[in-house]
């Protein structure tokens, strides 16, 4: 069936490069997403990738999907205080539901 | 910014009670969801809506479940006999009808505790 699976948590320093990664099954998934959640907030949209794609950058953040392996990363560069949060990483399938990972939660020190 | 926004925030209840989850959703969007995330699990899908009809529902949402948009704004989620299992945090999301990436907008979420 549909899976996705993450790292529960990851731990840098600010400044350092954070790497999140994700695996799911569907390999019919058309869409690739990255959410961010904040306490107390709902799921905001970060990034995504189409599946034709195997990398997208926007800013500091870099996509890589690798479909062979059906392995998704999310690189943030420069990271800071503030981009500590839960990140989940969801799939697209084709009914258009999203089948979302355990998110992982990032914690930045100073 | 339109957003989505659903109330309450958080819901108490006992076991056995029925409970209604409301959520506007952002106002030129044309499908809706319900997902929820019981603590320290993934977030699951449990509804999607398209058109006043289910599009699809996952195998969590059985009988107990409703979903309803009984007007131009609201979009709700009614639980009719709460069970302990139930309790979890509610999302609501929304998105238009094309769009280069389908997004779901979500919702702050309901968090739900059945006693």
């Amino acid at each position: 069936g549909e899976d996705v699976e993450q790292s529960l948590f990851l731990s840098v320093r600010e400044g350092d490069s954070s790497v999140i990664n994700c695996t799911y099954t569907d390999s019919s998934s058309t869409y690739l997403y990255w959410y961010k959640q904040e306490p107390g907030a709902g799921l905001q949209l970060l990034t995504y990738i189409f599946s034709n794609m195997d990398m997208k950058q926007d800013q500091r953040l870099t996509v890589l999907l690798n479909k062979k392996d059906k392995h998704l990363s999310l690189r943030i560069a420069d990271t800071q205080t503030g981009d500590s949060a839960i990140y989940f990483c969801a799939e697209r399938t084709q009914g258009g539901k999203l089948i979302f990972g355990q998110g992982t939660e990032l914690s930045v020190k100073p | 910014e339109p957003e989505v926004t659903q109330t309450p925030s958080h819901q108490v209840t006992q076991m056995g009670q029925e409970v209604i989850l409301r959520c506007v959703p952002i106002s030129n969007h044309l499908y809706f969801y319900w997902y929820r995330q019981i603590l320290g699990q993934k977030v699951e899908f449990l509804v999607s809506f398209y058109n006043n009809e289910i599009s699809e529902k996952s195998e969590i949402f059985d009988d107990q479940f409703s979903v309803e948009r009984p007007d131009g704004s609201n979009f709700t989620l009614k639980i009719r006999s709460t069970k302990l299992e139930d309790s979890a945090m509610y999302f609501c999301a929304s998105r238009t009808a094309g769009g280069s990436m389908y997004e779901q907008f979500f919702g702050p979420g309901t968090r739900l505790t059945v006693l």
